[in-house]
């Protein structure tokens, strides 16, 4: 049970380039979640999904895409990475319902834009 | 939206000393997590709360959320060097799409030996 995994582990772009990153888990859990974090700025949620083929919006969803062909994977696409999109990207799945859901994270990306 | 809004931003303590972290809600809390991070790692969950003035404890640390449901603190009891990370609230959020977590900026704990 390898939990929640996340590909790559670090990642250097140039400014125009794309790139997706991959998470997987193995968890079974029907929801999971692309976040960002960012110094002073906390963990922002840029889109989830609550399901196989399904996908929202969060917070900041502008300039990223992604999809959830699989329960398992989590996709997070960046089409044409900008420098604002340095940041150390998180993944997260849970399953839902019942009051002692938690939450289960990767152990992130970090991206640089140059 | 709800918004969660940390307190401390950063605290340095000597090691054996308690500290406290408050998290403060703009909504009623109806789920309020509490999360540890050390850097260049994902988030590890420390407690969940749900009920008004409920209180939970893990080894030293205790976290409460308050009657109203708007405020949770997390109390560490002599402080050692391994509680040293960025310590994070999350809130739930019901959304029409689904659930999902809505978390404070965080604060970063340095626990000097």
């Amino acid at each position: 049970n390898a939990g929640v995994t996340q590909t790559p582990k670090f990642r250097v772009l140039k400014t125009g380039q794309s790139m997706t990153l991959l998470c997987a888990q193995d968890m079974n859990h029907e929801y999971m979640y692309w976040y960002r974090q960012d110094p002073g700025m906390g963990l922002r949620l840029i889109h989830y999904s609550v399901g196989e083929g399904t996908t929202a919006k969060g917070e900041v969803p502008d300039g990223y895409n992604v999809s959830r062909l699989k329960k398992q994977n989590f996709l997070l696409g960046l089409e044409s990475a900008a420098p604002s999109q340095t940041s150390v990207y998180f993944c997260a799945s849970r399953l839902p319902g019942g009051p002692q859901e938690t939450q289960y994270f990767g152990p992130g990306t970090r991206l640089l834009v140059l | 939206s709800q918004e969660l809004e940390q307190s401390p931003q950063s605290l340095i303590v000597q090691e054996g000393k308690n500290l406290t972290i408050n998290c403060t809600s703009s909504k009623t809390l109806y789920g309020l997590y509490w999360y540890k991070q050390k850097y260049g790692e994902g988030l590890i969950f420390l407690m969940m709360l749900q009920k008004g003035g409920e209180e939970k404890s893990h080894e030293k640390i205790t976290a409460k959320l308050d009657e109203k449901k708007q405020q949770s603190s997390l109390h560490i009891t002599a402080s050692q060097p391994s509680h040293a990370g960025i310590y994070l609230c999350g809130a739930d959020v019901q959304e029409t799409s689904g659930s999902r977590l809505t978390f404070g900026e965080g604060t970063q704990l340095t626990v000097n030996p």
